[in-house]
């Protein structure tokens, strides 16, 4: 079973600020997806990467694969209060279930 | 924008009752799932299904649970007996044939007494 990690687990900081978050592995994936989850909800897919390198953009949230494909960053440019929530790295086995890592549940202060 | 729905939301439950849960996925999908999250604690897969038949179970998914197809629309996960530590959020999620993108319906509160 692979492990995932993700850094950090609680960030809290004020709107406006720039912040990153990290899911890390020693495994090699063919992709890897980011959610993100209120509390109370299902996980809200976000994002899927599948080449090394490769980086994609969602208005203001910037995702990286790293080359080796073991990980990947979550960039989040001038957070607001309405990025709040538990951010969630996923990956797919061989069998086409998804392994979760435990999250970086991110506040951001008004 | 098609999606996965869940019901009901919040079931509570007493402790060796029977519960169904129910989730309509994505009309066009294919693989079907059922994960679980206890509170403040990982999302972890229980249990996917493909062509009418369980494809991969985890050890959580023991002989207590079952799931179903009744219907062309309708996944069902079903608890014969349950226990306390059943309490969690229970997800469905779904997703199209050669797609890595999995996507997860509202989940429904399990509340064993």
């Amino acid at each position: 079973t692979q492990l995932l990690e993700q850094s950090p687990q609680f960030l809290s900081i004020q709107e406006g600020e720039n912040l990153t978050v990290y899911c890390n592995s020693s495994s090699v994936f063919s992709s890897l997806q980011w959610y993100r989850q209120e509390p109370g909800e299902g996980p809200v897919l976000l994002v899927t990467v599948v080449t090394g390198g490769e980086v994609k953009k969602l208005k203001r949230l910037t995702f990286q694969f790293g080359d080796a494909r073991k990980d990947s960053s979550l960039h989040i440019t001038a957070a607001q209060p309405g990025d709040t929530g538990l951010y969630l790295c996923a990956v797919m086995d061989s069998s086409y279930k998804l392994i979760f890592g435990s999250g970086t549940r991110l506040l951001v202060r008004p | 924008e098609p999606e996965v729905t869940q019901t009901p939301s919040h079931q509570v439950t007493q402790m060796g009752q029977e519960v169904i849960l129910r989730c309509v996925p994505i009309s066009n999908h294919l693989y079907f799932y059922w994960y679980r999250q206890i509170l403040g604690q990982k999302v972890e897969f229980l249990v996917s299904f493909y062509n009418n038949e369980i494809s991969e179970k985890s050890e959580i998914f023991d002989d207590q649970f079952s799931v179903e197809r009744p219907d062309g629309s309708n996944f069902t996960l079903k608890i014969r007996s349950t226990k306390l530590e059943d309490s969690a959020m229970y997800f469905c999620a779904s997703n199209a044939p050669l797609e890595y993108e999995q996507y997860f319906g509202p989940g429904t509160r399990l509340t064993v007494t």
